[in-house]
């Protein structure tokens, strides 16, 4: 199975900050990554598909990039509604794996 | 909208089966377009992807699962059902069921149930 490495695992971050967080794919991927927002007590939420595009009605605040092995998610002006944990998953091939998230913090 | 809700036990003993449904309102489980998935987060393994089924293509397991675990459709009732066997204590998480959009090579997850925590005891 393709392992994807996300880092950091956590961060402390202020309203306002921009916050960028990475995967790593085990192998190349293409763009076939998604990033998702999760809070506590409630299911993962799509941001990302494709490595780079917008799912609907997410803030333009959120932008991914990425190709290959090397992704990036990035919130350019980190909002209250923000602190949360976002985890990348690839969708290359089964079995389909999610990193192990990264939880934002307020500092 | 669309709306998929788990229902099932919260406690299953160690060694039996586990048996989720997932019932699907606001869209047709026999739509070409999605595919239904079971996913499941614990504490110890984070999110993992258990299988999916389509209307019009091959059921998926994840290898570390696949010789305990059926996925099921019911379209009368348009409902799917995750059965999971030989339930041990690493199978203790919360069970997603979720659909999976799929089209011109975009995928996503758009449609998550609330979640069923299942505690395995001994």
């Amino acid at each position: 199975a393709i392992q994807m490495t996300q880092s950091p695992s956590s961060l402390s971050a202020s309203v306002g900050d921009r916050v960028t967080i990475t995967c790593r794919a085990s192998q190349g991927i293409g763009n076939d990554v998604g990033w998702y927002q999760q809070k506590p007590g409630r299911a993962p939420k799509v941001l990302i598909y494709s490595a780079s595009s917008l799912h609907s009605e997410v803030p333009s605040r959120f932008s991914a990039s990425g190709s290959g092995t090397d992704f990036t998610l990035s919130i350019s002006s980190l909002q209250p509604e923000d602190f949360a944990t976002y985890y990348c998953l690839q969708d290359y091939n089964y079995p389909i794996t999610f990193g192990g998230g990264t939880k934002v913090e307020l500092k | 909208q669309v709306q998929l809700q788990e229902s099932g036990p919260g406690l299953v003993k160690s060694s039996e089966t586990l048996s989720l449904t997932c019932t699907v309102s606001g869209a047709s489980i026999n739509s070409g377009s999605f595919y239904w998935t079971w996913i499941r987060q614990s504490a110890g393994t984070g999110l993992e992807w258990i299988g999916r089924y389509h209307t019009f293509g091959n059921t998926y397991y994840n290898p570390s699962l696949k010789s305990r675990v059926t996925i099921s459709v019911d379209t009368s009732k348009n409902q799917f059902s995750l059965r999971l066997t030989s339930m041990t204590a690493a199978d203790t998480a919360v069970y997603y069921c979720a659909r999976g959009y799929e089209k011109t090579g975009d995928r996503y997850f758009d449609f998550w149930g609330q979640g069923n925590l299942v505690t395995v005891s001994s």
